[in-house]
């Protein structure tokens, strides 16, 4: 099965600190991304990678950016957290081209920004 | 703008009755996929169900199956014999056209069963 696993569960950061959430998954998708869930509003997407050292821009990428140096691991970056930024932060892989390819979701990351 | 409407915040349904959770979208393009997904309070997101555009028959999986109605632009998520476990959100999304799979997703529905 495939695997995608977040660094952290539960997170809580002061307001300017520099945030590294990480993200890893375990079967060679090429395609990884960084979404945001919040009440209300469902999940939107931050950013996304369909190869290494390639990203693109999500929704929602103010504030964010991502690093992906290697297939398997997909870095989520907030420069300075804003208590805006408090939020759920799931990460997801898939492979590329069929259009029926689900996305495998890690368990999330509660991010507290205080 | 391709979107997706979940018109229904929270539902509650009997133990053992069925359910329907509604999911409307938006989409100028021809060719497009739907997806259901479960997140139990645990936080992770489960695949539930698939429909493509172009598919003729209504999709089904175990005690899920998709209501679409491609004139209605509608995916209705129809749960059958409810169970306990089956208390979660639930997300409506749909693949953005460009490819690389993007997912655009609902606002979700939270469903309770009650015993």
């Amino acid at each position: 099965d495939v695997k995608v696993t977040q660094s952290s569960r539960y997170l809580v950061k002061r307001t300017g600190e520099k945030v590294f959430l990480e993200c890893v998954q375990d079967m060679d998708h090429e395609n990884m991304f960084w979404y945001r869930q919040d009440p209300g509003l469902g999940l939107r997407l931050i950013y996304f990678s369909y190869d290494v050292k390639m990203k693109e821009k999500g929704d929602i990428p103010e504030g964010y950016s991502v690093s992906r140096e290697k297939k398997e691991r997909f870095s989520l970056i907030l420069e300075s957290a804003s208590t805006n930024q408090t939020s759920m932060y799931l990460c997801a892989s898939s492979l590329y081209g069929q259009s029926n390819e689900k996305l495998f979701f890690g368990s999330g990351t509660q991010l507290s920004v205080l | 703008a391709q979107k997706i409407t979940q018109t229904q915040p929270g539902m509650f349904v009997q133990e053992k009755e069925a359910v329907t959770l509604d999911c409307t979208y938006d989409t100028s393009d021809p060719s497009y996929g739907l997806f259901w997904y479960k997140q139990p309070s645990s936080g992770e997101m489960i695949f539930l169900i698939y429909q493509g555009s172009y598919d003729q028959q209504n999709a089904t999986e175990g005690r899920y199956s998709l209501n679409f109605q491609k004139a209605r632009k509608s995916a209705n998520l129809v749960i059958s014999a409810s169970q306990l476990g089956d208390s979660a959100m639930y997300f409506c999304a749909m693949r953005e056209t460009g490819g690389y799979n993007k997912l655009i997703f609902g606002a979700g529905t939270r469903l309770a069963v009650h015993p």
